[in-house]
C-alpha cells in the first residue's frame, strides 16, 4: 500500500486559499487519491477523489500532477469552519483504506 | 436517508470489563470498516468485512477484540477484557463495492463511540 506523508499542521486566515499537499512516492496503478475532512468529535468526511490531472466540486479542487507522486487539495476562501484535520489516502482496488496522521488545518480570523 | 449509524455514543466501563458496539450502515452498503483512533491521530484499521466476511482482520488484536457481521448488515464489535489503552473513539464506515473501473468508492463515517476505560 502506498504510503502518504502530509504536514502536520498548518495556518491559515479567513479569506485565504489553502493548498496542502501530500506525497505518495509508492502509488499503484490501479491507486485512487481521496481526501478527507474530520472535524473534533466526527468521523472523517469524504471532500474529494482523483485519479490523475485536476477534479473539481463544490467545496475543494485536487491537483495531480503526471506522475501522481504527489497531490494538492485546494480549498478557496477559507472560513473559521474550515479548521478540522485534513487526511490524504491512497486505495485502489483492495479498497483498503489507511489513514495517515494527517494534517491539522488551523483558519483565523 | 440515515448515514451510518453507531451506537453507543459514548461508553465508560471500568478495566476488565467487556463492552461491545454497533454499526448500522448505510442500506445497501456491501463494504464495512471498523476503526480505532487515539487521541490527536488518525483513524486504524481493525477490521473489514465485504458482506459478511472478514477480509482484512490483520490489525484486530484478536486476544481481546471480536467483530461479527451477521447477514452482512449490522455489525458488532467487541472487546473482552477491556484494558486501559483501549480507551479510543471508535468509528464504523461503510461503502458501496469497491473498486469499479474507472472509479472508487467513497466511506461514509458513524460519529464513533468513544469508549473510556477506568
Amino acid at each position: 500500500l502506498a504510503k502518504t506523508t502530509q504536514p502536520i499542521s498548518m495556518d491559515s486566515y479567513e479569506g485565504q486559499e489553502v493548498n496542502i499537499t501530500c506525497s505518495h512516492n509508492n502509488i499503484a496503478t490501479n491507486d485512487y487519491i481521496t481526501w478527507y475532512q474530520q472535524f473534533p468529535s466526527q468521523g472523517p468526511r469524504f471532500i474529494i477523489q482523483g485519479y490523475k490531472t485536476k477534479v473539481t466540486n463544490e467545496v475543494a479542487s485536487l491537483f495531480i500532477p503526471a506522475d501522481r507522486k504527489s497531490s494538492t487539495l485546494s480549498l478557496p476562501r477559507v472560513s473559521l469552519s474550515d479548521t478540522a484535520v485534513y487526511y490524504c489516502l491512497v486505495s485502489g482496488a483492495t479498497n483498503k483504506l489507511i489513514f495517515g496522521t494527517g494534517t491539522l488545518l488551523a483558519v483565523q480570523p | 436517508e440515515a448515514g451510518v449509524v453507531q451506537s453507543p455514543r459514548y461508553k465508560i466501563i471500568e478495566k476488565k470489563q467487556p463492552v461491545a458496539f454497533w454499526c448500522n450502515p448505510i442500506s445497501g452498503h456491501n463494504t464495512l470498516y471498523w476503526y480505532r483512533q487515539n487521541l490527536g491521530q488518525g483513524p486504524e484499521l481493525l477490521i473489514r468485512y465485504e458482506n459478511e466476511e472478514a477480509v482484512d482482520d490483520s490489525q484486530l488484536p484478536k486476544d481481546r477484540f471480536s467483530a461479527e457481521r451477521l447477514k452482512g448488515v449490522d455489525s458488532t464489535l467487541k472487546i473482552q477484557p477491556a484494558e486501559l489503552g483501549d480507551s479510543a473513539v471508535y468509528l464504523c464506515a461503510s461503502s458501496l463495492e469497491g473498486w469499479a473501473q474507472d472509479t472508487n468508492t467513497e466511506a461514509f463515517f458513524g460519529q464513533g463511540t468513544r469508549l473510556t476505560v477506568v
